[in-house]
Order: C-alpha cells, then structure tokens, then sequence
C-alpha cells in the first residue's frame, strides 16, 4: 500500500502524559499537513511542512505541540502534557506541493487521541 | 479562504442522481473551488475541483455558477459506497494551501 499512513491508529493516555503521532507521506510529496478533527466538525489545519521546512502554523497549535519532519520524509506531531481537550483525531496529509491550487491532498487514516 | 456553507444532511436513493450544493458567496476571482469526501472510519479523500468551468471525473461532475458564488457536485448515480461527509472548500491561486473544511453535508443513501 503506498497511501499515507499514520501510527499508532488509536492512543489512550492519561491527562498530563506525553504523546507523540507518526506519519509517513507518499513517497515522493513533498508537502505533509497535520489536522484536528473533533466529533462532528470538519478537519482543522494545524501545520504542515514543505520539506523539512515548517511553514506555517495555526494558532490552534499551542507550545504544547510540536511537529517536526526531520528529513523531509516523515513527520510526528508530539502533544505534552496532554489535556482532556486535546482529545480529537488527527489527520496526516501529504501532497506533491508543486501545483498550486491544483495539489490535491492524501489522507491518512488518522490517530485517534483519548485521554482520560 | 472563503466561507462555504452546506446542508448539514442530505438523502438520495440508491441508483439515482444527487446534487450537493455549497455556497462560497465571498469567493475571490482566483479561489478554486475543491470538494472532498469522508467515508465513516477514514480520512477525507479527494473528489473534484475546479475554477470556472464545470467539470467531470470518474467520481464525479462538478457545476459552478456563472458568477462563482455557489456550486454544486453532482453523483450521477448513488450508490451505498457514497455515503459519506461532503466538504466543499475553496483553495487561493496564491499558494494559501490548507484546506479549510466547515462541516460538510452528511449523505445519506437509501438502498
């Protein structure tokens, strides 16, 4: 399979623990997005990279989060000292990166965060 | 990006057409307009896009309004398998290139 995919598919953590997320994009795209999804709501963008540079951010992503993508091939997105409300799917997505507005994304099937 | 708003659910039966539409009033001259779909359990996928033109694939057509306010995708024929959250959304001509996604029509199809 040469889709996006992302590790763990489901993490359980108690509040105040850390975590972190992988993903690894289709080969060759250069542009990886992170995204939030909450039950019942669309996917909120979060941050993504075009290579291993981090390009833009959302205010969503407080100094809690972080994500790196060290070699411009996978990324993780490490959440500490987690929160009740940090509770949500999150979704990896990759894309060439050079199409403008024409560059469509792939999804992962996305880590599923609880914490209790 | 501009604001989109959609049905929040939507029914067909099965085997027969269904039109999503999608409003993007604030839509700028160079937005292009994307939609993309969320089967239950996975991430969203791809669907269409376009400018100005209508425009067909193999999943889909996709019908923009003369004056670009508005749009609609249209499933030429309903299965089981389309049932699922439709985003439209709308990407800048100018490298603004996260997708911004409202809350999407649930469709519901009736076998």
């Amino acid at each position: 399979d040469t889709g996006v995919s992302q590790n763990p598919r489901h993490k359980i953590t108690k509040r105040g623990q850390n975590v972190t997320f992988r993903c690894d994009p289709i080969s060759e795209h250069n542009r990886l997005y992170w995204y939030r999804q909450t039950l019942g709501q669309g996917p909120e963008f979060l941050t993504y990279f075009q290579n291993e540079a981090q390009l833009e951010k959302s205010r969503l992503l407080s100094d809690r989060f972080s994500a790196e993508r060290p070699k411009g091939s996978f990324s993780t997105l490490e959440i500490q000292r987690t929160e009740q409300g940090d509770s949500a799917m999150y979704l990896c997505a990759s894309s060439i990166g050079d199409r403008g507005p024409y560059d469509e994304q792939f999804f992962g099937p996305g880590t599923r965060l609880t914490v209790l | 990006d501009a604001k989109t708003t959609q049905p929040n659910s939507m029914e067909s039966n099965e085997e027969e057409p269904v039109h999503l539409p999608c409003n993007h009033s604030t839509i700028s001259g160079t937005d292009y307009i994307h939609w993309y779909r969320q089967l239950p359990s996975q991430g969203p996928e791809y669907v269409i896009h376009g400018l100005t033109s209508n425009v067909n694939n193999r999943m889909a057509s996709l019908a923009i309004a003369e004056d670009r306010k508005s749009s609609t995708l249209i499933l030429h024929r309903a299965t089981l398998r389309d049932a699922a959250v439709y985003y439209c959304t709308t990407l800048s001509n100018f490298g603004n290139e996260k997708l911004t996604f409202g809350t999407g029509t649930r469709l519901t199809i009736i076998p």
